[in-house]
């Protein structure tokens, strides 16, 4: 069935970089955009941006941009999410999620399992 | 982008119907129709229950339904099952490849 495979949990100290990877499968990945989704201990669910896996366009949210960048790897049916900078606020775990091409609103219909990430 | 207002809590009795608001502004809930909602239980991944307001995707049970009126949108279970307790999560296009999320609201079901 369609899968999309987190890495796992990651400690950063402040000021490091992340980067996470999400492996799709059973599905063709060039089809579907992927988004990237965080949530804090405890808070509410946070957009952070997404590709457009065909062309790597990406999009990304206002609080993030300048320090988020999402790539593919189509021949690894992989994206990726790199982080800059962690700040304690960073602590979350980070979701991917695929892109529904039922609507042109941004809805993701699969999900990855999460990736704790502790910044301490 | 401001994010969307959702109530902490909701109940509700197995077999009762119990509805869910998400309060948004003209920006995004008022000016699109693609509202949607997630589930999520404790330490899992959320899963999309509703999506474009009103539409359910393939395998959702047709207890869960949508609507919207305004820049209020609202997600309902009819038919509440112990199965159904759960974190509940609405979300909103705003333009310009931007999506909100509501602050959550927490389904019991006594």
């Amino acid at each position: 069935q369609v899968q999309l495979i987190q890495s796992g949990a990651e400690v950063k100290k402040p000021g490091a970089p992340l980067k996470v990877s999400c492996k799709a499968s059973a599905y063709t990945f060039t089809n579907y955009g992927m988004h990237w989704v965080r949530q804090a201990p405890g808070q509410r669910l946070e957009w952070m941006g997404r590709i457009n896996t065909g062309n790597g366009n990406t999009e990304y949210s206002q609080k993030m941009q300048g320090r988020v960048t999402i790539t593919r790897d189509t021949s690894a049916s992989t994206v990726y999410m790199e982080l800059s900078s962690l700040k304690s606020e960073d602590t979350a775990v980070y979701y991917c999620a695929r892109e529904s091409l039922s609507s042109s609103g941004l809805v993701m219909d699969v999900w990855g399992q999460g990736t704790k990430l502790t910044v301490s | 982008q401001s994010a969307l207002t959702q109530p902490p809590s909701a109940s509700g009795s197995p077999g009762q119907s119990v509805t869910i608001s998400c309060t948004g502004t003209s920006s995004d809930i008022g000016a699109y129709n693609y509202v949607s909602w997630y589930q999520q239980n404790p330490g899992k991944a959320p899963k999309l229950m509703i999506y474009d307001v009103t539409e359910r995707p393939s395998g959702v049970p047709d207890r869960f339904s949508g609507s919207k009126s305004g820049n209020t949108a609202s997600l309902t279970v009819s038919g509440l099952q112990a199965e159904d307790e759960a974190d509940y999560y609405c979300s909103s296009y705003a333009g310009s490849y931007n999506l909100v999320f509501g602050g959550g609201t927490k389904l019991t079901v006594l």
